[in-house]
């Protein structure tokens, strides 16, 4: 079946704007997850969703970014006033409840100059 | 969770078996090791995860030794494609966020 989708898979902004990036779980796991990862380093957690609801968003790095999962499915990670230091590929993983096997998205690179 | 130390390379010719090393020392009771790899520019993928018990699928066998301190991934026959970086995660049964380090770059040679 389908896995996990990202879009878009590249994204160039400039310093300041805002970005949204997208995520389509797996259809029927109840848990997704946003990870960023820098480069040279693993991925980095930074929140979940049980269903709609955020479980745990104490990965997010300050007020500037948020996610919404409005009908439990689709995630959308938002970027306000962006920094060069938030350039990353922003990974999104999905699974059947917490706590089991997560399975990742290809990830959208995101470039801030 | 308990953290996890690989090392930071290792080299493998095609068609060997490839063992990646993994300490966890300081793992407790209901925690799970599990294994992801990363291949360049892609996501990670799950590979196996185990608690005490040696576990083998499709795609790898896992050996975690007697006192859990650590635990070796074993692919049997390493092809060009196995070339990726490896991930060792310790992780509470009721946790669900992955914690990762800097995982094994393992480079399987023609």
């Amino acid at each position: 079946g389908a896995g996990v989708s990202q879009t878009p898979s590249n994204k160039v902004t400039e310093k300041g704007k805002y970005v949204e990036l997208r995520c389509d779980p797996i259809s029927g796991h109840t848990a997704l997850y946003w990870y960023r990862q820098s480069l040279g380093q693993g991925p980095e957690f930074l929140i979940y969703f049980q269903g709609t609801g955020a479980a745990d968003d104490s990965g997010l790095p300050n007020d500037r970014f948020f996610a919404v999962r409005p009908e439990g499915s689709v995630s959308t990670l938002k970027i306000q006033r962006t920094e060069r230091g938030d350039s990353a590929v922003y990974l999104c993983a999905s699974s059947q409840g917490g706590g089991n096997e997560q399975y990742f998205g290809p990830g959208t690179r995101l470039t801030v100059t | 969770d308990a953290k996890t130390t690989q090392p930071p390379s290792m080299d493998c010719a095609e068609g060997r078996a490839a063992n990646l090393p993994c300490n966890h020392s300081t793992i407790s009771g209901n925690e799970y090791v599990y294994w992801y790899r990363q291949i360049h520019s892609q996501g990670p993928q799950y590979i196996i995860h185990g608690l005490k018990n040696n576990e083998t699928n499709e795609m790898a066998s896992l050996i975690i030794t007697e006192d859990r301190k650590s635990s070796t991934l074993i692919l049997p026959h390493a092809t060009l494609r196995d070339t990726a970086v490896y991930y060792c995660i310790v992780r509470g049964g009721s946790n669900y966020k992955l914690t990762f380090g800097k995982g094994t770059l393992l480079t399987v040679n023609p």
